[in-house]
């Protein structure tokens, strides 16, 4: 088993362009998470989905859309990049076996964004 | 105040020390979770507990329910365990949301 993979692992962009940035797991994982981190905060939630065809609001929404269509992937798009969405972006997934009981979350390897 | 708060941020060890890392929540929780990140690398979950006291060959985490705080201890510590240590709250309920503290940074030198 690959784990929690992400793509691209890293990437340059110009103010204004737009881009996907994917995450795929292979252990038939309902939930998925898609979080940034900056330098000096922890790790700050964007949106994320607990089936597929759905997704909601994180933390930090705010220039971020997302995608599940299928139920191992779980697309991240910026539409209009900005310099604040320079990060480290992080992908996990995890499989509540009970839905009162909290698991462990699986994170991808990330993907570095620098939005010049 | 940051619901997830670590001691200290950066902590500077030399090989065979004892470790320990604090972490304070002010959020309930369904468990606490212990992740670690080495330099330029990925994310590992170390631990998720909700009560008591797990080990696992050298980490030792310990949670206080009651006083809503959590410890990592690494005991004869070694250059690999050099990392960031990161502790998370658990929400629990039907997201399996986790909010993260900041992380602490182990610089352990030969």
């Amino acid at each position: 088993n690959a784990g929690v993979t992400q793509t691209p692992k890293f990437r340059v962009l110009k103010t204004g362009q737009s881009m996907t940035l994917l995450c795929a797991q292979d252990m038939n994982h309902e939930y998925m998470y898609w979080y940034r981190q900056d330098p000096g905060m922890g790790l700050r939630l964007i949106h994320y989905s607990v089936g597929e065809g759905t997704t909601a609001k994180g933390e930090v929404p705010d220039g971020y859309n997302v995608s599940r269509l299928k139920k191992q992937n779980f697309l991240l798009g910026l539409e209009s990049a900005a310099p604040s969405q320079t990060s480290v972006y992080f992908c996990a997934s995890s499989y509540p076996i009970d839905r009162g009981w909290q698991e462990t979350q699986y994170f991808g390897p990330g993907t570095r964004l620098l939005v010049l | 105040k940051n619901e997830v708060e670590q001691s200290p941020q950066n902590l500077t060890a030399q090989e065979g020390e004892f470790i320990t890392i604090n972490c304070s929540y002010s959020v309930g929780i369904s468990a606490l979770h212990w992740l670690q990140q080495h330099p330029g690398g990925g994310i590992v979950s170390l631990f998720m507990l909700s009560s008591g006291k797990k080990k696992h060959g050298r980490l030792i985490a310990t949670i206080n329910i009651q006083e809503k705080h959590s410890s990592l201890h690494i005991t004869a510590s070694h250059p690999r365990d050099s990392a960031v240590y990161i502790c998370a709250a658990g929400e629990g309920g039907a997201t399996n949301k986790l909010i993260f503290g900041t992380g602490t940074l182990l610089a352990v030198q030969p």
